[in-house]
């Protein structure tokens, strides 16, 4: 069955700027997840969607948001870009509330300049 | 493993050797744990986990130890293979939290 999949794979912002990231996560899956990951601060959890509903959020300002829609399809959302957004910013699905045996995608590399 | 600014640590094995790549995890209330492997240009995946209520797990070449004692954790990887070269993270999670603790992770580098 298809992966994880994130869109787009590559992206270029300007500070000031808002972005919009999406994940499809594996067909049945109900829980997406979002990290972003930074050589400086490794990978960090950014929050977690389970049946629509954020259920956990990571310690990230309130510019970073998400959603996930009733086929549990997921979308993240950055405004007020900053230089420092800049990232790799990865999506994980499985099939219950979690991290246990979690897919991830290849990620999206934003780029703010 | 835990890094030190940009760098990770890193290991480097022959083809067949057994690598043990190490994590220390910080928070004493966390008892899930898991190992993740990330290959350059892909996102991170799943290789095995360990509930606090266990001290070791085993899976297919790998197997994870875990001492709470001490709060470290260690993966074992038999007969390291070349396609085994990546980066490993290990992750707790507190009690029902669903919120994970990355470590930095540590390079493995296995040598033909």
């Amino acid at each position: 069955k298809a992966g994880v999949t994130q869109t787009p794979r590559y992206l270029i912002k300007t500070r000031g700027q808002q972005v919009t990231l999406s994940c499809s996560p594996i067909s049945g899956h109900r829980s997406v997840s979002w990290y972003q990951q930074t050589p400086g601060q490794g990978l960090q959890f950014l929050f977690e969607y389970f049946s629509e509903t954020q259920r956990n959020k990571g310690n990230f300002p309130g510019r970073f948001s998400g959603r996930q829609f009733s086929n549990s399809r997921s979308e993240m959302n950055v405004s007020t870009l900053e230089l420092g957004d800049s990232a790799l910013y990865l999506c994980a699905s499985s099939e219950g509330q979690g991290n246990t045996e979690a897919f991830f995608g290849q990620g999206t590399r934003l780029t703010v300049v | 493993g835990e890094s030190v600014g940009l760098h990770l640590p890193t290991l480097s094995v022959q083809e067949g050797d057994n690598s043990i790549i190490n994590c220390a995890y910080s928070n004493s209330a966390s008892d899930y744990f898991i190992w993740y492997k990330q290959e350059s240009g892909k996102g991170p995946q799943f290789i095995i986990d360990i509930r606090s209520n266990m001290d070791k797990r085993q899976g297919q070449r790998v197997t994870v130890l875990l001492n709470k004692t001490v709060k470290h954790l260690s993966l074992q990887i038999a007969a390291t293979q070349p396609g085994d070269s990546a980066v490993y993270f290990c992750a707790e999670e507190k009690g029902g939290s669903y919120i994970p603790t990355f470590g930095r992770g540590t390079s493995l580098i296995v040598h033909p």
